[in-house]
C-alpha cells in the first residue's frame, strides 16, 4: 500500500459524459501528479500540482482539467469523452524536494468509455 | 525533451535464472534520476531502483542490480535468481533533477514471464 488512495477504482461511462476522477495523496505529500496509461501510448504524464498550484503540464487535452485543493486532495475532470480516453488513470505523489525523489503512485482508476 | 527507450517489448525467464532489461535514454541534462517500475498483473506502479545520475555506483537492491552508463546514457536492470513473482511490466523511468518534483517520462514498458 502506498498510501495513496484514488477513486472510483473502475469507471464505465458513454460517450460525451463527463466525470471525475479524486486523488488523495500521502500525508504530508505536496505534489500531486496524473499520468494515463493506455494501450497505444503507454504512460504518460498529464499534469502536475504542487501545493495547490498547477507546476506542470504534458499531454493533457483541453478536455481534461484539475485541480488541487486546500487539504491538498486532487481531482482529475475528464468531459466531452470519446471512446480513445478509455485508459487507466494513475495518481501519484512526492514529498518535498531534496535528494528522495520516489513518486509513489495510487492503485488507478480504470475508465472505460463505451 | 527526454525520451526513454525500452527495445525489448517481451522477454521470458527460466525461475532462479538472470535476466537483463534493456533501457537507453535521450536528454541534455547533466543531473537527473532514473527507476524501474515493476507492474504486476494487480496494475499497481512499484518502484523496484533508482539511481542518480551523479553517482557512479551502480544501485543493487537485494535480487535487482542496474548498470548505469552515463555517457552511453543506457540503464539496464538485472534481476538474479528471477522468481515467479518478477512476471510483471517493467517500466523504465526519467526524472530531471529539479528539487526532485519534476514528472517521470516512462519507456513503454518490456513484459517480462518468468517460467517454472
Amino acid at each position: 500500500d502506498s498510501g495513496v488512495t484514488q477513486t472510483p477504482k473502475h469507471l464505465i461511462t458513454a460517450t460525451g459524459q463527463r466525470v471525475t476522477l479524486r486523488c488523495s495523496p500521502r500525508s504530508g505529500d505536496l505534489s500531486v501528479y496524473w499520468y494515463q496509461q493506455s494501450l497505444d501510448q503507454g504512460l504518460q504524464f498529464l499534469i502536475q500540482y504542487y501545493n495547490g498550484e498547477e507546476r506542470a503540464k504534458g499531454n493533457i487535452l483541453e478536455r481534461f482539467s484539475a485541480q488541487q485543493f486546500p487539504d491538498l486532495h486532487s481531482e482529475l475532470n475528464l468531459s466531452s469523452l470519446e471512446l480513445g480516453d478509455s485508459a487507466l488513470y494513475f495518481c501519484a505523489s512526492s514529498p518535498l524536494g531534496g535528494t528522495y525523489n520516489e513518486q509513489f503512485f495510487g492503485p488507478g482508476t480504470r475508465l472505460t468509455v463505451l | 525533451a527526454q525520451t526513454v527507450t525500452q527495445s525489448q517489448p517481451e522477454m521470458s525467464v527460466q525461475e532462479a535464472e538472470t535476466v537483463t532489461l534493456s533501457c537507453t535514454y535521450d536528454t541534455s541534462e547533466n543531473n537527473y534520476y532514473l527507476f524501474w517500475y515493476k507492474q504486476p498483473p494487480s496494475r499497481q506502479m512499484i518502484l523496484v531502483i533508482r539511481q542518480e545520475a551523479y553517482k557512479q555506483q551502480n544501485a543493487t537492491e537485494n535480487r535487482f542490480s542496474v548498470n548505469f552508463q552515463k555517457a552511453a546514457k543506457s540503464f539496464s536492470l538485472k534481476i538474479s535468481d528471477s522468481q515467479l513473482g518478477d512476471t510483471a511490466m517493467y517500466f523504465c523511468a526519467f526524472m530531471t533533477s529539479n528539487s526532485g518534483n519534476t514528472p517521470l517520462v516512462f519507456g513503454k514498458g518490456t513484459r517480462l514471464s518468468v517460467i517454472a
